[in-house]
């Protein structure tokens, strides 16, 4: 079955130290591959989305995520975390052609000042 | 554009109590979707349907059922609450284009606990 793996459960950095968040998916078809953010006490927003082209994909708030294919792999990076990054960042896996998103379990980022 | 509301924000049921979780849209999308949010499990599909008229199972359908009532809302009913149900409830919709897939956009979620 389709699956999504996000090994750092919970993360902790200070200010302007550089982040990487894991995300491996299990499925060996064409997929659609995105990061969702959570802030404390809001709703899923869309971090960023890669359909095909450049396996780089360039999100909102200056988050970048990396297509690495033969390693299933979807790593969510920023190369500065602010404060206000803090929240949990959720990566979601879908078939080419359907649109039911199987989320990972969930990072939790906490940035100190 | 109000987005994905959802209806109520919070709510404490007994074991055993009923409730209807509602949710809209405004978006004149196709698809929506429930899903639970449960801590160290991410977010997981309960029930989902594609247009107005049609429902499937997600992931995790049991002690739920659902109703697309129109195209703009989808509500999902606990007939029989147990405290496996204590949860955070999301609603999302999408333009719902298989062709190309579209963003899902979420409402603000309603934090049920039941005793």
């Amino acid at each position: 079955a389709q699956s999504v793996s996000q090994h750092n459960h919970h993360v902790i950095l200070s200010e302007a130290a550089s982040l990487e968040l894991g995300c491996n998916y299990s499925y060996g078809g064409t997929v659609n591959l995105f990061w969702y953010v959570q802030y404390p006490g809001q709703h899923l927003q869309l971090l960023l989305k890669y359909f095909s082209g450049d396996p780089l994909v360039k999100g909102i708030k200056g988050f970048e995520a990396e297509f690495i294919k033969s390693k299933f792999s979807f790593n969510l990076r920023k190369p500065s975390v602010q404060w206000s990054d803090t929240a949990e960042y959720f990566c979601a896996v879908t078939l080419r052609g359907t649109d039911k998103l199987i989320f990972g379990t969930g990072t939790r980022l906490q940035v100190f000042p | 554009n109000a987005g994905v509301t959802q209806t109520p924000k919070f709510q404490v049921l007994k074991t055993g109590q009923s409730m209807t979780l509602q949710c809209a849209q405004d978006m004149n999308h196709n698809s929506m979707y429930w899903y639970r949010q449960d801590p160290g499990m991410g977010l997981r599909l309960i029930y989902y349907s594609a247009s107005e008229g049609t429902t499937d199972k997600g992931e995790v359908p049991n002690g739920y059922n659902v109703s697309r009532l129109n195209k703009r809302e989808f509500s999902l009913r606990l007939e029989s609450a147990a405290p496996s149900q204590t949860s955070v409830y999301f609603c999302a919709s999408s333009v719902g284009d298989r062709k190309n897939y579209n963003e899902q956009f979420f409402g603000p979620g309603t934090r049920l606990t039941v005793l």
